[in-house]
């Protein structure tokens, strides 16, 4: 069945360190994935997203990389700061609005 | 441009009571769909609306219902409460899906929903 997973349910860095957040997913039709933040009492909000045919996309201090091969998501999170602590979920979609979220993963920022 | 708006934030229900959830979305969205989130099962699709026309589905019973009025705003209906039922529900919005991508949602801020 369609499932979306995540290595590791919490992460801890260091104020300033790059953060990697993994991400598992089954549905090899799957074309559309997005990443998300969700902060405590908010619904969550998007970071940024790719579709199948590229393996990497950049935004502003944030990098998603797609691995069809082995079917592996990840966020990177550039100088990580105190206000990057936050739930990430990644989620996929194939075709249409149907989003499957993953578990999610805590990101703990130490200052 | 205001974000999606959800009505009412807190709720409290007994069991074997009905809820009705309201949703607002950013104004020109016209696709809206509803999550369920609890700690146990986490994000979990409920269904999407766009132009007044349910057009996927999640895995839920019946007992969980949708509609989306023609000025787009959407209500999700839970019959017959089951302590289960109890968690925080999403509603998110979309424009029209451009060429270059399959449209991003925009949350809004969830309805708490607490059954006893």
């Amino acid at each position: 069945g369609e499932s979306v997973g995540l290595h590791l349910p919490t992460l801890s860095v260091q104020e300033g360190d790059n953060s990697i957040i993994n991400c598992a997913y089954s549905n090899s039709a799957s074309d559309y994935f997005i990443w998300y933040k969700q902060e405590s009492g908010k619904g969550p909000q998007f970071i940024i997203d790719i579709r199948s045919n590229m393996d990497k996309r950049q935004g502003q201090r944030v990098t998603v990389l797609l691995n069809k091969t082995v079917k592996h998501l990840s966020l990177q999170i550039a100088a990580t700061q105190p206000g990057d602590s936050a739930v990430y979920f990644c989620a996929e979609r194939t075709g249409g609005f149907k989003t499957i979220f993953g578990a999610g993963t805590r990101l703990f920022v130490k200052a | 441009k205001a974000g999606v708006t959800q009505t009412p934030r807190y709720l409290i229900k007994t069991r074997g009571q009905q809820v009705t959830l309201s949703c607002s979305p950013i104004s020109g969205h016209r696709s809206v769909s509803w999550y369920q989130q609890t700690p146990g099962q986490g994000l979990q699709f409920l269904f999407e609306y766009f132009s007044e026309t349910q057009r996927n589905k999640g895995n839920f019973p019946g007992r969980f219902s949708g509609r989306q009025f023609s000025n787009s705003r959407s209500e999700m209906n839970v019959s017959t409460l089951e302590l289960g039922d109890s968690a925080l529900y999403l509603c998110a919005s979309s424009p029209l899906p451009r060429d270059t991508d399959l449209g991003e949602q925009y949350f809004g801020p969830g309805t708490r929903l607490t059954v006893t």
